[in-house]
């Protein structure tokens, strides 16, 4: 299938920094992007949905200026935690779908968020 | 709201064991159903999926059949191996504009040689 590379696979910061997460497709052209969270023993929570080219979509709950998000190519959508807190620390992780319509998304690998 | 409902983990079997993973839901409508796994150090990958009521999705050895009257999805391997080792994600997710998947919150499966 095709291939979704996340990075970092983890990371650490500081509270109050911010923190960029990069989610690639590497094999096909990623139209829809999603982003998704991850807490220990719960579900995964769809946080934004972004297409190329346009302003992601947030979920409601979700702070658009906290988690900002970026999909300005068809192999690229960044995901940047501005201004991190020890809550915010998670599991976060993408997927891209190849079509508007098709049905399946490919999944990145995830990437673990500590702040301390 | 529509909800996935999965047993809580972890399963541990050994080789050559039965597995059942069972996931029921809570939705409205004809949702279609997936079943993920993810192996460790990886990305979440479709393993099979189903569109209507009485369909069978099946892969690598596992099937998992749509029961509406039953709101199931359960999963099932007749053989299980080591390598299947990992966790298990049952979601629906509706046609139409809202395509959002509604997941489970996983099912980890320890094999056991």
């Amino acid at each position: 299938g095709a291939v979704v590379s996340q990075h970092p696979s983890w990371v650490i910061c500081k509270s109050g920094t911010s923190v960029k997460i990069e989610c690639r497709s590497l094999d096909f052209q990623a139209t829809t992007m999603f982003w998704y969270r991850q807490f220990p023993k719960q579900s995964l929570m769809l946080m934004a949905t972004s297409n190329e080219g346009s302003k992601a979509t947030y979920e409601q709950g979700v702070e658009k200026d906290k988690f900002l998000i970026n999909h300005a190519s068809l192999t690229l959508s960044t995901l940047t935690v501005t201004s991190a807190h020890p809550e915010d620390s998670s599991f976060y992780i993408c997927s891209a779908r190849s079509r508007v319509g098709y049905t399946e998304a490919f999944f990145g690998q995830g990437t673990r968020l500590t702040v301390v | 709201g529509d909800s996935v409902t999965q047993m809580e983990g972890p399963v541990t079997l050994s080789e050559e064991a039965f597995l059942t993973i069972n996931c029921t839901y809570t939705a409205t409508g004809y949702p279609s159903l997936f079943w993920y796994v993810q192996y460790p150090g990886e990305g979440l990958q479709l393993l099979l999926k189903a569109t209507k009521a009485d369909d069978k999705g099946s892969n690598k050895g596992f099937e998992a059949t749509y029961r509406k009257e039953t709101t199931s999805f359960h999963l099932e391997k007749g053989s299980v191996q080591v390598s299947d080792s990992a966790v298990y994600f049952c979601a629906l997710r509706h046609a139409g504009n809202n395509r959002k998947l509604i997941w489970g919150l996983g099912t980890s499966l320890a094999v056991n040689p």
